[in-house]
């Protein structure tokens, strides 16, 4: 079975200072990690993907698999970061998702 | 344009009522999925479907069931709506073309049962 932990729930910082919002996963296979952000009122939409390797509003994630892995972080954050972020992982059947980390950036 | 819509965005329904949530997609993609979500939690995968005349149950157990009659439509059904059914509901698909293919999500619906 596959699985998305984000130990975190609630998360805060002030502006400018750094971000890291952690996901573990479990997966037998070779897995395919997405992380999602959903801002207020508005609908779940993808921030970035592992395959990517991309750099998506200054945030950047890289999977480790020894540690099962993919850290989403931005070195500096910015009061619009603010919002309920999700870690999702996708086999070849499902898309199972983290339980999410709200991301409030204080002035 | 290619897009996810749900229908409806709200619903307040009483106790026993059959109620029926509508997905469809415009972006022609194979894998449909439903989730159910409280507010602040976490998604809960309920259904999901490959294609058409495939559905699959999700992780967490559900009363609710689903059909894939169409590619573009994937609507969820509840017999006898309860109060412990209020949460809700998004519906998301996605494509089928190698790795890193994303979902895309529709607003959602609302469901709350009196």
């Amino acid at each position: 079975a596959q699985r998305v932990t984000q130990p975190e729930k609630l998360l805060s910082v002030f502006k400018g200072a750094p971000v890291e919002l952690k996901c573990n996963y479990s997966y037998s296979g070779s897995p395919e990690l997405f992380w999602y952000v959903q801002y207020s009122r508005q609908r779940l939409q993808l921030l970035l993907r592992h395959i990517s390797r991309e750099s998506i509003k200054g945030f950047t994630a890289d999977l480790n698999k020894g540690e099962t892995s993919f850290h989403l972080k931005k070195p500096f954050a910015q009061e619009e970061d603010s919002a309920m972020y999700y870690c999702a992982l996708r086999s070849a059947r499902q898309l199972t998702f983290g339980s999410g980390t709200q991301l409030t950036v204080l002035p | 344009e290619a897009d996810i819509y749900q229908t409806p965005r709200y619903l307040v329904i009483g106790t026993g009522k059959k109620i029926t949530l509508e997905c469809s997609q415009t972006m022609g993609h194979d894998k449909m999925y439903w989730y159910q979500q409280d507010p602040g939690m976490e998604l809960h995968l309920i259904h999901y479907s490959y294609g058409v005349n495939s559905t699959e149950k999700g992780d967490l157990s559900s009363e609710s069931t689903v059909s894939r009659i169409r590619t573009e439509h994937f609507p969820l059904t509840l017999e006898s709506a309860r109060p412990s059914h209020t949460s809700q509901y998004l519906c998301a698909s996605s494509g089928d073309r190698g790795h890193g293919t994303e979902a895309f999500f529709g607003q959602g619906t609302r469901l709350t049962v009196v």
